[in-house]
């Protein structure tokens, strides 16, 4: 367990539903990054946040993917209209300063069918 | 073309075996990190290099920034080091420390 958290594990939803996913950091790390892997690939970057400030989107998230911290702690990464091409790990890391690691937490897996 | 590749994408030894698995990049990095995924998803951070070599326990991880490459190595392999091994780098220049993945290396060690 390395202190960060997601919610839920597995989400099984049908296309065209709306998904929304959490990640709660460890509570002094003020740095968040949101990545999506699929099978048998490393893990591909979605978006960065810093406090509260959505830093860093990548081109991979499309109109239909939105994500938030409205505190500056936890995160949300919301998917509308779920497409059977979204099926994948969304994982959530958190990092304290820029210097040091980058903490996993277990990921969401989502099927989409 | 990948920006991070690893070689090899699969591996299978015998338990006690020494293990080496490879890892490239194109561009300058300003940190490289090697990292376990067990099955299930969870990865763990096991290295976080930006010059020289790193010890801990049976893992070895070492970094020649001049020729941008990076080796992982495991002594004396046991059956619960099987799990996918991860490359991923942080480039320099970049506005945020995000981290670029290499495709990972299946590795299944055997009693």
């Amino acid at each position: 367990d390395t202190g960060v958290s997601q919610n839920p594990r597995h989400k099984i939803t049908k296309r065209g539903q709306n998904v929304t996913f959490r990640c709660d950091p460890i509570s002094e790390h003020n740095r968040l990054y949101w990545y999506r892997q699929t099978l048998g690939q490393g893990p591909e970057f979605l978006t960065y946040f810093q406090n509260e400030a959505q830093l860093e989107k990548s081109r991979l998230l499309s109109d239909r993917f939105s994500a938030e911290r409205p505190k500056g702690s936890f995160s949300t990464l919301e998917i509308q209209r779920t497409e059977q091409g979204d099926s994948a790990m969304y994982l959530c890391a958190t990092q304290e300063r820029a210097e040091d690691t980058q903490y996993f937490g277990p990921g969401t897996r989502l099927t989409v069918l | 073309k990948n920006e991070v590749e690893q070689s090899p994408q699969n591996l299978t030894a015998q338990e006690g075996e020494f293990i080496t698995i490879n890892c490239s990049y194109s561009v300058g990095i300003s940190a490289l990190h090697w990292l376990q995924q067990h099955p299930g998803g969870g990865i763990v951070s096991l290295f976080m290099l930006s010059s020289g070599k790193k010890k801990h326990g049976r893992l070895i991880a070492t970094i020649n920034i001049q020729e941008k490459h990076s080796s992982l190595h495991i002594t004396a392999s046991h059956p619960r080091d099987s799990a996918v091994y991860i490359c991923a780098v942080r480039f320099n220049g970049g506005a945020t420390n995000k981290l670029i993945f290499g495709t990972g290396t299946l590795l299944a060690v055997q009693p």
